[in-house]
């Protein structure tokens, strides 16, 4: 089963709003990363957070890490109608050789202009 | 510097064919891993190669397997092409330092 889970499944805002999705793991990790996919296409690396830290920027995203629930937070703030797409969070878990990720299902966002 | 590079983009097999997907990592990056995406889901790792080495294998059947070349270019090789195996397949390279990249994917459609 895959190691990541997202929640919601499929978020729908208008632009101008913030965007918050969230993801939940099962065992420790190295680091937890968000991507991006726009239908079905590649993944677009977004940011990335180590087990050691708790809150990352990067523009507008704001990424937030909590190890004790297993759990992280993507915020996209001040949304716009290009920032639709589907995002995953993977899981570079301890136990795992590098290259393997262990991603979710995906939100799928829609912003509305 | 070009990014990850994978080939065929787009690709139609029948079923029971045979099918060979490639990719070239970022200059300097000596490991690949392989994924494959269904419909409506997220990727699930297939294979990780490092130094032409397997250092990693997914839930997939032996029909799967792939490669790694001395330029640390590899190949995905599937047989017996079922329908199930329709898919986007993603590779992605990644160093130590510097994380992973993922390439834009192959479409295989097995009818």
């Amino acid at each position: 089963s895959q190691q990541g889970e997202e929640d919601p499944q499929a978020l729908s805002i208008q632009e101008g709003e913030n965007a918050t999705m969230n993801c939940s793991y099962k065992t420790s990790i190295n680091n937890l990363q968000w991507y991006r996919q726009n239908s079905g296409r590649g993944l677009v690396h977004l940011i990335l957070i180590r087990s050691n830290e708790r809150e990352k920027h990067s523009g507008r995203l704001r990424v937030t890490l909590d190890t004790s629930k297993k759990s992280s937070s993507l915020l996209i703030t001040a949304s716009r109608a290009a920032d639709t797409a589907s995002y995953f969070c993977a899981t570079d878990s301890v136990s795992s050789t590098l290259g393997r990720l262990y991603f979710g299902r995906g939100t799928q966002l829609t912003v509305w202009p | 510097d070009a990014g990850v590079t994978q080939s065929p983009t787009h690709l139609i097999k029948t079923r029971g064919q045979h099918v060979t997907l490639r990719c070239s990592p970022i200059s300097g990056h000596k490991s690949v891993s392989w994924y494959q995406q269904v419909l409506g889901q997220g990727p699930q790792f297939i294979f990780q190669y490092y130094e032409k080495e397997e250092r990693g294998r997914g839930n997939f059947p032996d029909r799967f397997s792939a490669r790694q070349f001395p330029n640390y270019s590899s190949e995905l090789n599937v047989n017996a092409l079922l329908l199930g195996d329709s898919a986007l397949y993603l590779c992605a390279s990644s160093h130590p330092n510097y994380g992973y990249t993922f390439g834009s994917g192959t479409r295989l459609t097995v009818v």
